[in-house]
């Protein structure tokens, strides 16, 4: 399956702090989706970006996708404590199957209130 | 509609016991899928079908079985439980769709001694 190093592993913010979370792939890829996981709880769908160069934003998280598609990033402003959870994301390679996913090992994000 | 449902939601079994993790979806989705949780390793696909009669392969299938008889269930059989097969387990489904959006169940803990 598509290998994608996603890092950091952990972040620790206090709220109030910004965060971000990048993936990053050794090829192109056709697009990628991002989920978050609460704590003890199930991943839930964020996003997909499919174009080069995309930015989307949702309220305070901002999902980017690399000129190349080798890449991207997801961006917290000033953290709440409800963005606490694991962030993964989950690329795919052209001509792979979006019900086939395979996932980053995710960044785990902490928020100190 | 309930979604994407599991059971059991624990299970503890002895090695070389046999059990079979129930997953189930009312929306009527054609692709399900079994994944795997463990700490710092993401989310791996087990299993995967994109049909009634139709299974394949993840990254790590061995010591599981499915099958796909109905589009509402896909069980995941567990022939000789390891000690290695301790994890989270989440069934997912989805459609086909310009956006493919995995839907997760709540997930099922197992402990095998």
């Amino acid at each position: 399956g598509q290998q994608v190093m996603q890092i950091p592993q952990y972040q620790h913010v206090q709220e109030g702090e910004d965060f971000t979370t990048y993936c990053n792939s050794s090829t192109t890829l056709s697009n990628i989706q991002w989920y978050k996981q609460r704590p003890g709880g199930h991943p839930v769908f964020l996003i997909q970006l499919v174009k080069s160069g995309e930015v989307k934003k949702q309220k305070r998280l901002t999902f980017q996708f690399g000129e190349a598609k080798k890449n991207s990033s997801l961006h917290i402003t000033a953290t709440q404590t409800t963005d606490v959870g694991t962030y993964f994301c989950a690329p795919l390679n052209s001509g792979g199957s979006n019900y086939k996913l395979t996932f980053g090992k995710g960044t785990l994000l902490t928020v100190n209130p | 509609n309930a979604g994407v449902t599991q059971t059991p939601k624990f299970q503890v079994l002895k090695t070389g016991q046999s059990m079979t993790l129930q997953c189930a979806q009312d929306m009527n989705h054609e692709y399900m899928s079994w994944y795997r949780q463990d700490p710092g390793m993401g989310l791996r696909l087990i299993h995967y079908s994109v049909g009634a009669g139709i299974t394949d392969q993840g990254e790590v299938p061995n010591g599981y079985n499915v099958s796909r008889s109905t589009t509402e269930d896909f069980p995941l059989r567990l022939l000789s439980a390891a000690p290695s097969q301790t994890s989270v387990y989440f069934c997912a489904s989805s459609y086909q769709s310009r956006v493919v959006t995995q839907y997760f169940g709540p997930g099922t803990r197992l402990l095998v001694l």
